[in-house]
């Protein structure tokens, strides 16, 4: 299994609610990151869960909160989202930095 | 610090021609080199890396990469672009030491004319 799974696929939520991202990985990879994507832009770091340690982009804001119940998944828990927070969410994995990511398919998140 | 620059945001080629995608990089030391490529409301799939082997890389679905220390360079070719190659590619530097390290550039959309 050489695949990154998200999902879901599509979803459009209103600002009062509390939704979840799941990411789901089986190539034993001991890394992995939550990435958002605006329009035309490249993928921005927001979360890395590495050998068991969550790091975190100090610039993304407390509603997006991600939880990593064991080695091979990983959430990101939205709640109170604003519409800029509108975007391509990319989960992605590695077994070390320079080896490269695998990335997921993505879920598109819209904000109303 | 590191620095990833993709010289072009857009290039257009005609089926059939060849492909040139640049990149400039920045490094105090030796970095890994990465080309993503992103096709529309998809995920970002890995082309090719350089990983201070070879420095012809090649990569999948025709494409490599010459990696050129003296011209701080890696850029993207193939020799002949086929109309599913109309997507975004990304260009990406990664130094040893953690997540910190990875930059990516800012992306070149590559069109394919029939």
């Amino acid at each position: 299994d050489t695949e990154v799974t998200q999902t879901p696929k599509h979803l459009v939520m209103g600002m009062t609610n509390k939704k979840s991202l799941k990411c789901e990985q089986h190539m034993g990879h001991r890394a992995m990151y939550w990435y958002k994507q605006k329009a035309k832009k490249p993928p921005e770091l927001m979360f890395v869960y590495s050998y068991e340690k969550l790091s975190i982009n100090e610039s993304v804001p407390s509603r997006f909160s991600p939880e990593c119940p064991n080695s091979s998944l990983l959430n990101l828990h939205l709640h109170a989202l604003q519409p800029e927070d509108s975007a391509l969410y990319l989960c992605a994995s590695s077994q070390d930095f320079t080896f490269g990511y695998t990335f997921g398919s993505g879920t598109r998140l819209t904000v109303v | 610090a590191q620095s990833v620059t993709q010289l072009d945001s857009h290039v257009s080629v005609s089926e059939g021609t060849p492909v040139l995608l640049r990149c400039n990089y920045s490094s105090s030391y030796s970095p890994s080199l990465f080309w993503y490529v992103q096709h529309p409301n998809k995920g970002l799939q890995l082309l090719l890396k350089y990983t201070s082997a070879a420095t012809l890389v090649k990569g999948i679905n025709g494409f490599e990469a010459e990696f050129k220390k003296s011209e701080t360079s890696f850029h993207l070719t193939k020799p002949s672009a086929h109309m599913s190659d109309a997507a975004e590619y990304f260009c990406v530097v990664s130094l040893s030491g953690g997540y910190q390290k990875v930059t990516f550039g800012t992306g070149t959309k590559l069109q394919v004319i029939p």
